[in-house]
């Protein structure tokens, strides 16, 4: 069973960085292509960016809003991927959801991530 | 980048069909999904790629694609299908996963 696990939200200050995990685990983590999306609170849903699986190269794209402040990254080993936010705005607080590619996407549960002084 | 226009919100009674219409230039060239969100929960897949069930969803659940319209119909309505329904597309432009602004159905 594909089960998809985010963790690592919490309140941070604006300009200051929060790094969010996303265990994985009921599939060949390494060829996954993981996503990352975001929901503000009574807002729609809004993608935040994806990271290709190893073997297609391992790259990473962004949404216009976070690029350059955002990073995907994946260790194959711990089967996990993680979203580091740097350079936090009020703008950026909401649930963040990780999305695993498998044929059909799979979603965790989210985590919560409030940028407030 | 491309856009996907859904109506903001469906009111339906109970036992009746509801249907939710996602809008985007040649969508019926893409495949779709819709998701399903209530309140204080992860979104849930119902449909995916234009017209597929995923395991569990009920077969009241359906969805078509063609020309500029998706659709996602919801027959029989029950009041546990109160919720928000998004659209989503792949895309080749700089945001390669597109969602719509979702629709509320409301059961009367």
């Amino acid at each position: 069973e594909v089960e998809v696990a985010e963790s690592g939200g919490g309140l941070v200050q604006p300009g200051g960085s929060l790094r969010l995990s996303c265990e994985a685990s009921g599939f060949t983590f390494k060829s996954a292509w993981m996503s990352w999306v975001r929901q503000a609170p009574g807002k729609g849903l809004e993608w935040v960016g994806r990271i290709k699986g190893t073997s297609d190269g391992g790259s990473a794209i962004y949404s216009a809003p976070v690029k350059g402040r955002f990073t995907i990254s994946r260790d194959d080993s711990k089967a996990t991927v993680y979203l580091q936010m740097n350079s936090l705005k009020t703008d950026d607080t909401a649930f963040y959801f990780c999305v695993a590619a498998v044929l059909k996407p799979y979603w965790g549960q989210g985590t919560l991530v409030t940028v407030s002084s | 980048s491309y856009v996907l226009t859904q109506p903001p919100s469906v009111s339906v009674a109970p036992g009746k069909t509801a249907r939710i219409n996602c809008e985007g230039d040649k969508i019926g060239k893409k495949s779709v999904d819709w998701y399903q969100q209530k309140p204080g929960q992860a979104p849930v897949l119902v449909v995916h790629d234009n017209e597929d069930r995923p395991a569990g969803i009920p077969e009241r659940f359906s969805g078509s694609n063609s020309g500029n319209t998706a659709t996602l119909t919801i027959g029989g309505v029950e009041a546990g299908d109160e919720a928000d329904y998004y659209c989503q597309v792949w895309d080749s432009g700089p945001d390669p996963w597109v969602f719509g602004g979702g629709t509320r159905v409301t059961v009367l």
